[in-house]
């Protein structure tokens, strides 16, 4: 199995809303990753985590809080977006090592109200 | 902090046209890789390339690794309208898990 899942495929939210999304992955890769993708712009990293402890942050503002509950599953929760963090939300995940290639999930298209 | 450029931003060729897309860092790279993302999809991994000068190459697509580590290219001889997508590279300098990505290369292949 070489695919990374991830739900919702899209999301509406209103601005005071608390919602989450979820990532999944069973290629047995202990590095996953959370990407935002404005449209026609590359993806920006956010957050990376390691053996399931956050590793890097990326300065993301605290309202988009990661969570990685086991080696499969990233979570990211989302409370009191703005407007301007529209955008595409991808998960990836890699082994740790050198030869990193990332493995892309199909994202989740976030709108904020 | 570490910028990655690319040009061209937006090429649009005949299929059968070759096509590259160059791509410079602003700080030396341990490593580059390159992805394709489809319209509507998500990115998908292409090749790495780690060492100064390093050449690769997959059928029509040839890929190379600057002798300074700061810049690359991507070059697709005889494009076909499947290589219809945008092409970034994504290089990392301070730990290879935090990739930089490419401002991209949008390609379109017409018929």
């Amino acid at each position: 199995d070489t695919e990374v899942t991830q739900t919702p495929k899209h999301l509406v939210m209103g601005m005071t809303n608390k919602k989450s999304l979820k990532c999944e992955q069973h290629m047995g890769h202990r590095a996953m990753y959370w990407y935002k993708q404005k449209a026609k712009k590359p993806p920006e990293l956010m957050f990376v985590y390691s053996y399931e402890k956050l590793s890097i942050n990326e300065s993301v503002p605290s309202r988009f809080s990661p969570e990685c509950p086991n080696s499969s599953l990233l979570n990211l929760h989302l409370h009191a977006l703005q407007p301007e963090d529209s955008a595409l939300y991808l998960c990836a995940s890699s082994q740790i090592s050198r030869n990193g290639e990332q493995f892309f999930g199909p994202g989740t298209r976030l709108t904020v109200l | 902090g570490q910028q990655v450029m690319q040009i061209p931003q937006y090429q649009h060729v005949q299929e059968g046209e070759d096509f590259t897309t160059y791509c410079n860092s602003s700080t030396t790279l341990s490593n580059i890789q390159w992805y394709k993302q489809r319209p509507g999809g998500h990115p998908v991994f292409l090749i790495q390339l780690v060492k100064s000068g390093e050449v690769k190459k997959q059928k029509r697509l040839t890929f190379q690794f600057g002798e300074a580590k700061k810049n690359s290219s991507l070059h697709i001889t005889a494009t076909q309208t499947t290589d219809v997508g945008t092409y970034f590279c994504a290089g990392s300098s301070t730990g290879f898990q935090k990739l930089v990505f490419g401002t991209g290369t949008r390609l379109l292949v017409s018929p």
